[in-house]
């Protein structure tokens, strides 16, 4: 069974309107994290929540934002999706870092900006 | 935020050679992270090294850490078509950051 769940799997928006990508868990982790991947590239962290703690990558656009209510649940908002923000993003959660540290992902939304 | 460099970038090799791959830093980790991820997916967790000088085998593949904990090594044995895909190290002791990643195509 899918332990992260990542909704839509596809994503297409038009320029400069607003979308909301989001993200599920099931295993109770205590961090989350939203990852942006252009093609060909590694995965390039955007933000990651340690329970309620948010931290924002210091190269992070500020077009993008998160939010995550509770802990099963992580939202990544694009305020005016531009044509660079075209990619796959990518949602993860782990145990905290230490022995026995564990992190899963989704499969992914694959965002689209026509 | 602590950097990992990875080497080859890309490695394009005939089904049934060996290969490794290097993840570096200048950085001392507590542990490292392998992962693999295939086309359309999201990357799906390999193997934690912890100790410095551990190896840990997951069939075909094995990982070693480097007595520093500075780097890691993943050596694949008798690549089969099945092995393609990127390779990313993580690691630190700041939230999952990634290496550039080496993608692997074995062929047929």
């Amino acid at each position: 069974d899918a332990m992260v769940i990542q909704n839509p799997r596809y994503q297409v928006t038009q320029f400069g309107k607003p979308v909301t990508l989001s993200c599920s868990q099931t295993l109770n982790h205590n961090v989350m994290y939203w990852y942006q991947q252009k093609s060909s590239q590694a995965p390039k962290l955007l933000f990651h929540y340690y329970d309620k703690d948010f931290n924002n990558e210091a190269d992070t656009p500020d077009n993008f934002q998160s939010r995550r209510p509770n802990t099963s649940f992580c939202f990544l908002d694009i305020r005016s999706p531009g044509l660079g923000d075209a990619a796959m993003y990518l949602c993860a959660t782990s145990t905290p870092w230490g022995q026995g540290f564990k992190a899963f992902f989704g499969q992914g939304t694959r965002l689209t900006v026509v | 935020t602590q950097l990992l460099e990875q080497s080859p970038q890309f490695l394009s090799i005939q089904e049934g050679e060996n290969l490794t791959v290097y993840c570096n830093s200048s950085s001392v980790f507590s542990s490292l992270q392998w992962y693999r991820q295939e086309p359309g997916e999201g990357p799906v967790l390999l193997v934690t090294v912890v100790t410095g000088g551990e190896v840990k085998k997951l069939k075909r593949l094995t990982f070693q850490f480097g007595d520093a904990r500075k780097d890691s090594s993943l050596h694949i044995t008798a690549a089969q078509p099945g092995d393609t895909g990127l390779y990313l190290c993580a690691g630190g002791n700041t939230p999952l950051v990634f290496g550039k990643g080496t993608r692997l195509s074995v062929i047929a």
